[in-house]
């Protein structure tokens, strides 16, 4: 089945630093990826979608300039956490929709997390 | 909040017992998925019915859908110890194409 690859799957950070985290579409391609958000014992909030070879679409109340994305190729998107803050501590997950998509009616791969905890 | 809404929000039951959870949206829909997350991992998605699907199955899931009243629920029969995770339901919009995730249900299988 599609995996999605996401890394790393923990890091620890100081206040002030950027992370990157790296979520990969290891056997199909996807031209759209979508980043999430997950508080503990809480649901998903999508941060931005991903688009291949054009800019992320982020959420209201998401700060682009603050999760900066790219998706440079048909199998990898990144996301940066810049001059990241204790309140960015959280579980971030992407997600990858396979080709060739079929509608709307095809599900999501997700890849198995990153827990950032900034110090 | 267009967050959907599931409950319980924790189930314990025992092993070979069945577990019900319940979820509600507030769009309208093209298909509702269910998925499954264990603890500190990412979701596998379990099923997807449509929105001109009443129910549907899979092994020993069972998925219902009914969009006049905004809900589904997913059954699983049978449980095994091994199905103690976190369950979400997530609506696709036909406004927008997003996934709107609900709260989650914690269930616990006890052996």
């Amino acid at each position: 089945g599609a995996v999605v690859s996401q890394h790393p799957s923990r890091v620890i950070c100081k206040s002030g630093t950027s992370v990157k985290i790296e979520c990969r579409s290891l056997d199909f391609q996807a031209t759209t990826m979508f980043w999430y958000r997950q508080f503990p014992k809480q649901s998903l909030m999508l941060m931005a979608t991903s688009n291949e070879g054009s800019k992320a679409t982020y959420e209201q109340g998401v700060e682009k300039d603050k999760f900066l994305i790219n998706h440079a190729s048909l199998t990898l998107s990144t996301l940066t956490v810049t001059s990241a803050h204790p309140e960015d501590s959280s579980f971030y997950i992407c997600s990858a929709r396979e080709l060739p998509w079929t509608g709307g009616n095809s599900p999501l791969h997700f890849g198995n997390g990153t827990r950032l905890t900034v110090t | 909040s267009q967050q959907g809404e599931e409950d319980p929000q924790a189930l314990s039951i025992q092993e070979g017992e069945n577990a019900t959870m319940n979820c509600s949206y507030k769009t309208s829909i093209n298909n509702l998925q269910w998925y499954r997350q264990n603890s500190g991992r990412g979701l596998v998605h379990l099923i997807l019915i449509r929105s001109n699907e009443r129910e549907k199955h899979s092994g020993r899931l069972r998925v219902t859908l009914d969009t006049s009243k905004k809900s589904s629920s997913l059954l699983i029969t049978a449980s095994r110890a091994a199905d103690t995770a976190s369950y979400f339901c997530a609506a696709k919009s036909s406004n927008t194409g997003k996934l709107i995730f609900g709260q989650g249900t914690t269930l616990q299988v006890k052996p």
